[in-house]
């Protein structure tokens, strides 16, 4: 069975800083890219962030371009996110998922990140 | 534009068809996704490539695409179907992934 599990969210005054994890299971980690995925409550799903197979290769939305880092340890079947200089407007659920087939076909439970002072 | 768009309400009565549409112009370039979210619930896949179903998603529900249009075809309503569903894509460059702003069912 294929489990993600994101940890890491919390709490954080604006221009803080905080990384999310996203344990894998269940699957082969190696072999997948891995996104993020963030929604505020009562809204609407968002892209965050991409990474391919093996780490090589990064994508970014505009909003988070320069602040925030995706990064993955195959050896650990582990997803991250490095989230620097947190403003408010990225308070959300964020979510991890397993991209197949163009589709992201199994997704974590999310974590909540809230940015406030 | 890398922006999807999509009706924000549809209803469909129980038993009844309801097609909803997702409107791009990189939907010429790059196929749609469709996820299904339940209140409080994590989003689930329902349908992506052509017109692919993950296991266990029941065959009621199909998908097409025409031009800048992708839509999602739910045959035979249930009331379990009721949900936001949401489309994916991705930009013209093919680098950014696209939500489009979703869609909430209501089963009468």
């Amino acid at each position: 069975e294929v489990q993600l599990v994101e940890s890491g969210g919390g709490l954080v005054q604006p221009g803080g800083s905080l990384r999310l994890s996203c344990a894998a299971s269940g699957f082969s980690f190696s072999g997948y890219w891995m996104h993020w995925v963030r929604q505020v409550p009562g809204k609407g799903l968002v892209w965050v962030s991409g990474i391919n197979s093996d780490g090589s290769s990064t994508r970014y939305a505009d909003s988070v371009k320069g602040r925030f880092t995706i990064s993955r340890d195959n050896a650990k079947n582990t997803l991250s996110l490095q989230m620097n200089s947190l403003r408010a407007e990225d308070t959300a659920i964020y979510y991890c998922a397993r991209e197949s087939g163009g589709g992201n076909v199994d997704w974590g439970q999310g974590t909540l990140v809230t940015v406030s002072s | 534009s890398s922006d999807l768009t999509q009706d924000p309400v549809e209803s469909v009565a129980l038993g009844q068809t309801v097609r909803l549409t997702c409107l791009g112009d990189s939907l010429r370039k790059y196929a749609a996704s469709w996820y299904q979210q339940r209140p409080g619930q994590a989003p689930v896949l329902v349908l992506y490539g052509q017109n692919r179903r993950p296991s266990g998603i029941p065959d009621r529900f199909s998908g097409s695409t025409s031009g800048n249009t992708a839509s999602l075809t739910i045959t035979g309503a249930q009331a379990e179907d009721e949900a936001d569903y949401y489309c994916k894509s991705r930009d013209f460059s093919g680098h950014h992934h696209v939500f489009g702003p979703g869609t909430k069912v209501s089963v009468l």
